[in-house]
C-alpha cells in the first residue's frame, strides 16, 4: 500500500493563479480531510468528507473546494490564490467506526508570491 | 465547540531525562478520542499515542505514557528517557467519535539536548 500521497510536494504560485492539490489513498477509507499548517497554529480543517458525494467545510474553508467523486481522490482547489494561503497542506485519511488513527500524506508546501 | 489547548509552545530536555508535555481541551461529551501526533522535521505526522475517554487506564507505548483525567480535561505526555530522536512538534489532538472530525491543539515544539 502506498497511503496517502500527495502531489506536488512543493508549489509557488503568483496571486490570482489557480492550481489543484492532488491527495489519493489506497486503503479503502471512507473519511478524508485537508489540513493547513501554520507556525503557531497548529492544524486547521479546512474541508473534509465522509465518502464518496459527501463533502463539509472545516474551520478554515474559505478560497478553497473540494470534490469526492472517487472514494480514492480528495482533490483541493484553490480557485484565486491570496498570499495568506501560502502554508503547508496535508492531507489525512482514515476508517470510519473504529478507532483506527489517521494517516496523513507527507504535506505541500505552497507560496503564494 | 471543542477546543485543545496546549499551553507550552517550546520546551526543551536533557538526552535520558523525562519530559511532561500539557494539553487540555473542552467539550460537553462523554465518550471522545484524544490523541498525540508527533511531526520531526520530515514533516511526516506520526501517532504516538491515543485514548479512548471511556477507559480509565492511561494508555501506554513504550516510552510513551498519557497522564488522562476526565474530570480536569487534561491530557498530557509523558516522555520517558528521552531521544535524540524525540526532538519534533507534538500535537494533541481531539475526536469526538470516528465519523467526526478531528480537532489539533497549536502543538509544543520539543528539543533534546545531548
Amino acid at each position: 500500500n502506498a497511503g496517502v500521497t500527495q502531489t506536488p510536494k512543493f508549489q509557488v504560485l503568483k496571486t490570482g493563479q489557480s492550481m489543484t492539490l492532488q491527495c489519493a489513498q489506497d486503503m479503502n477509507h471512507e473519511y478524508m480531510s485537508w489540513y493547513r499548517q501554520d507556525p503557531g497554529m497548529g492544524l486547521r480543517l479546512i474541508h473534509y468528507s465522509v465518502g464518496a458525494g459527501i463533502t463539509d467545510q472545516g474551520e478554515v474553508p474559505n478560497g478553497y473546494n473540494v470534490s469526492r467523486s472517487t472514494t480514492e481522490d480528495f482533490p483541493l482547489r484553490l480557485l484565486s490564490a491570496a498570499p495568506s494561503q501560502t502554508s503547508v497542506y496535508f492531507c489525512a485519511s482514515r476508517r470510519v467506526g473504529g478507532t483506527d488513527t489517521q494517516y496523513f500524506g507527507p504535506g505541500t508546501r505552497l507560496t503564494v508570491l | 465547540a471543542q477546543t485543545v489547548t496546549q499551553s507550552q509552545p517550546e520546551m526543551s530536555v536533557q538526552e535520558a531525562e523525562t519530559v511532561t508535555l500539557s494539553c487540555t481541551y473542552d467539550t460537553s461529551e462523554n465518550n471522545y478520542y484524544l490523541f498525540w501526533y508527533k511531526q520531526p522535521p520530515s514533516r511526516q505526522m506520526i501517532l504516538v499515542i491515543r485514548q479512548e475517554a471511556y477507559k480509565q487506564q492511561n494508555a501506554t507505548e513504550n516510552r510513551f505514557s498519557v497522564n488522562f483525567q476526565k474530570a480536569a480535561k487534561s491530557f498530557s505526555l509523558k516522555i520517558s528517557d528521552s531521544q535524540l530522536g524525540d526532538t519534533a512538534m507534538y500535537f494533541c489532538a481531539f475526536m469526538k467519535t470516528s465519523y467526526d472530525k478531528v480537532i489539533f491543539g497549536p502543538g509544543t515544539s520539543l528539543s533534546v539536548i545531548p
